[in-house]
């Protein structure tokens, strides 16, 4: 089984800031873990992920995670927020395994607003 | 290139009535998921199909189906509608194979359904 949790349903950060989504997991065996983020009335785009090696992740958009195995948390990160980061953000653990399988849970996402 | 298109984008339903909703996956992918996404909250995962099989499925009841056709596209069949069925459904794709799959869901921008 599998769980995640995103603490906090709304984030805000003024433009420039250095900004965190956090997420906290729960995982059998070993962890594949990602993010995705949503905009206004779209589909989700994946930013993400952490499948094995570095625990420091860089995605898309400028965007890093943190993969910290022993509070088990994924928290995503960038260093100087920009008003068009403004979206729902998802932290998404993964059953399966590199097979194309992968089978995400997703937690309620956390709303990020950048304000200029 | 096209990426993963879903028809149609809007639709509404009654009670009882029956649905479907349809998927083409980006292209070189075989591999199609459905997630289930209610209003204010993060996507759940439906089923998985691949090689025309159901191949992984979510805590969902009998009333949501699918098929997968030779081409890879997809449909995801509702029976039976309730209030609660009214959501955003996303299809997304993938490619398996080992070297193939980066683990990356390719989402579509969903098929927003409403049950009156």
């Amino acid at each position: 089984a599998q769980s995640v949790a995103q603490p906090e349903d709304q984030v805000n950060v003024a433009e420039g800031n250095p900004l965190t989504v956090k997420c906290t997991y729960s995982v059998s065996g070993n962890p594949y873990l990602f993010w995705y983020v949503q905009y206004p009335n779209r589909g989700l785009q994946f930013l993400l992920k952490y499948i094995t090696g570095d625990n420091l992740v860089k995605g898309s958009y400028g965007f890093e995670a943190e993969f910290n195995k022993s509070q088990t948390s994924f928290h995503l990160k960038k260093p100087s927020a920009l008003v068009s980061d403004s979206a729902l953000y998802f932290c998404a653990p993964a059953r399966g395994s590199g097979a194309g399988s992968y089978q995400l849970t997703f937690g309620k996402g956390t709303k990020l607003s950048v304000i200029p | 290139d096209a990426g993963v298109t879903q028809s149609p984008t809007h639709l509404i339903k009654t009670r009882g009535q029956q649905v479907t909703l349809r998927c083409s996956p980006k292209s070189g992918h075989d591999t199609v998921s459905w997630y289930q996404q209610a209003l204010g909250q993060g996507p759940q995962f439906i089923f998985q199909y691949y090689e025309e099989e159901e191949r992984q499925r979510g805590n969902f009841p009998d009333r949501f189906s699918g098929h997968q056709f030779p081409n890879y596209s997809s449909e995801l069949n509702v029976n039976a509608l309730l209030l609660g069925d009214s959501a955003l459904y996303l299809c997304a794709s993938s490619p398996t194979g080992w070297g193939k799959d980066t683990g990356e869901l390719f989402f579509g921008e969903g098929s927003r359904l409403t049950v009156l």
